[in-house]
């Protein structure tokens, strides 16, 4: 079984300008997220997918993230512009949704983006 | 606000004995637990969790203890190898519709040969 796919595995860019990473989660998982880590720290919860709605995006700094989920499956995160303060690994992880066990997500290798 | 604390940056352990990672968490509403392994320049990988029904899950050469009145969990691997060397980060989740993890800051674990 394939596992959670991101694409591109680094991106390296100049602050101001955009930024897309996208994510392929794996199949019949019903819940995406995106998470970001920062050097040294755990990783930290963007937004969540719940199908193609997004349940919980508070802390998606929403001035230049924005993400979306379309027909529920693939999934991008944008940053526009970037800023010096962005450069992390941004990981994508699904699950098949709901509490308990059945909150085990398994990540994607991640992007790690540096801004300069 | 760090609701999953894990005070130990790092931990070198000689090969074939026990490993203890621990973990504390402030939230009360946390009722799941889990730890994930991670490799350099790899995502997370899922180890192994536990409910906070149980105070122990086992799984070959990992162990999970919960302590829910002191809020504390610790991940035992014994015996320990040098695979195993490896940043671990243990994350927990609450129910009714707050199913994300929130992570500790991870203990980077070193097996020495």
């Amino acid at each position: 079984e394939a596992g959670v796919v991101q694409s591109p595995r680094y991106k390296i860019i100049e602050k101001k300008q955009p930024v897309a990473f996208w994510c392929n989660p794996i199949s019949g998982h019903n819940t995406l997220y995106w998470y970001r880590q920062n050097l040294g720290q755990g990783p930290e919860l963007l937004i969540r997918y719940e199908n193609e709605e997004a349940v919980d995006d508070s802390q998606l700094p929403k001035d230049r993230f924005s993400a979306e989920r379309l027909k529920g499956v693939d999934s991008t995160l944008k940053i526009q512009p970037a800023e010096l303060g962005d450069s992390a690994v941004y990981l994508c992880a699904s699950s098949w949704g709901g509490t308990g066990p059945n909150t085990e997500a398994f990540f994607g290798q991640g992007t790690r983006l540096t801004v300069v | 606000d760090q609701q999953v604390k894990q005070n130990s940056p790092s931990l070198s352990v000689q090969e074939g004995r026990i490993s203890i990672l621990n973990c504390d968490y402030t939230n009360s509403m946390f009722d799941y637990f889990l730890w994930y392994k991670k490799y350099p320049a790899e995502g997370p990988t899922f180890l192994i969790s536990i409910s906070s029904i149980k105070d122990k899950n086992e799984d070959g050469r990992f162990t999970v203890f919960l302590n829910k009145s002191a809020k504390h969990l610790s991940l035992h691997i014994v015996p320990s190898q040098p695979g195993d060397s490896a940043v671990y980060f243990c994350a927990a989740s609450a129910p009714f519709g707050n199913e994300k993890l929130t992570f500790g800051t991870g203990t980077r674990l070193t097996i020495i040969p």
